[in-house]
């Protein structure tokens, strides 16, 4: 039990669409990253948040968008979504340096 | 930028000990973790290393080397249930968060 819960767990869309996925992080837990995850590689850094504030981007286009909120939830978007967004989306928070993701939610794109 | 190298799959027999390296390239260091993950799910955290030398928790050991650039996750033991892909990942010191990982080993534990 990391204290990270995600949803959805799964999801299907279709190109051009967009995507919300949610993230919620136990109290106390003030930073919140997202990570892509394709089949077969490690995760990739999408970016970090730090008291509602983006603050560290990886090299993802601008229509991957986040927002955090003051109850330590956030939320990671995706617009006009292509078939390479197919992937496992993890939403991680640290404690102690120690870093734990969420279950993720595992996002196809037809 | 990170560059993180690890054996793409390693096999093992039921009982014995494996030992899984990581080599890597960095222009910042600030920290070292080893992931397992099993088909379908998340990473689950199993250690961190920030200094030189040996962490061990239970049948699981990580070592770091920081002027060497190379780390090593050791599994005791090995029970059929360990039998997942192990994730490298080193985080820069520049980003609280941002980890950057290798493509991971992939381990199969044989009876």
């Amino acid at each position: 039990e990391t204290g990270v819960t995600q949803s959805p767990t799964h999801l299907i869309k279709t190109r051009g669409q967009q995507v919300t996925l949610r993230c919620s992080s136990q109290s106390g837990h003030n930073t919140v990253s997202w990570y892509q995850q394709a089949l077969g590689q490690g995760p990739q850094f999408i970016f970090q948040y730090y008291r509602e504030e983006e603050n560290g981007r990886g090299n993802f286009p601008p229509r991957f968008s986040g927002l955090q909120f003051p109850n330590y939830s956030s939320e990671l978007n995706v617009n006009a979504l292509e078939l390479d967004d197919s992937a496992l989306y993890l939403c991680a928070s640290s404690f102690s340096g120690e870093l734990f993701f969420g279950e993720g939610s595992r996002l196809t794109v037809l | 930028g990170q560059n993180i190298d690890q054996p793409t799959e390693m096999t093992a027999t039921e009982g014995a000990i494996v030992q899984i390296n990581c080599t890597y390239q960095t222009s910042g260091f600030n920290g070292l973790f080893w992931y397992q993950q099993h088909a379908g799910e998340a990473p689950t955290f199993l250690s961190y290393n920030v200094l030189d030398g040996l962490e061990e928790k239970g049948r699981f050991s990580s070592f770091l080397s920081r002027s060497k650039g190379y780390s090593y996750l050791l599994l005791k033991e090995l029970q059929m249930k360990d039998s997942a892909s192990y994730l490298c990942a080193v985080r820069e010191g520049t980003g609280f968060q941002k980890l950057v990982f290798g493509t991971g080993t992939r381990l199969l534990v044989s009876p």
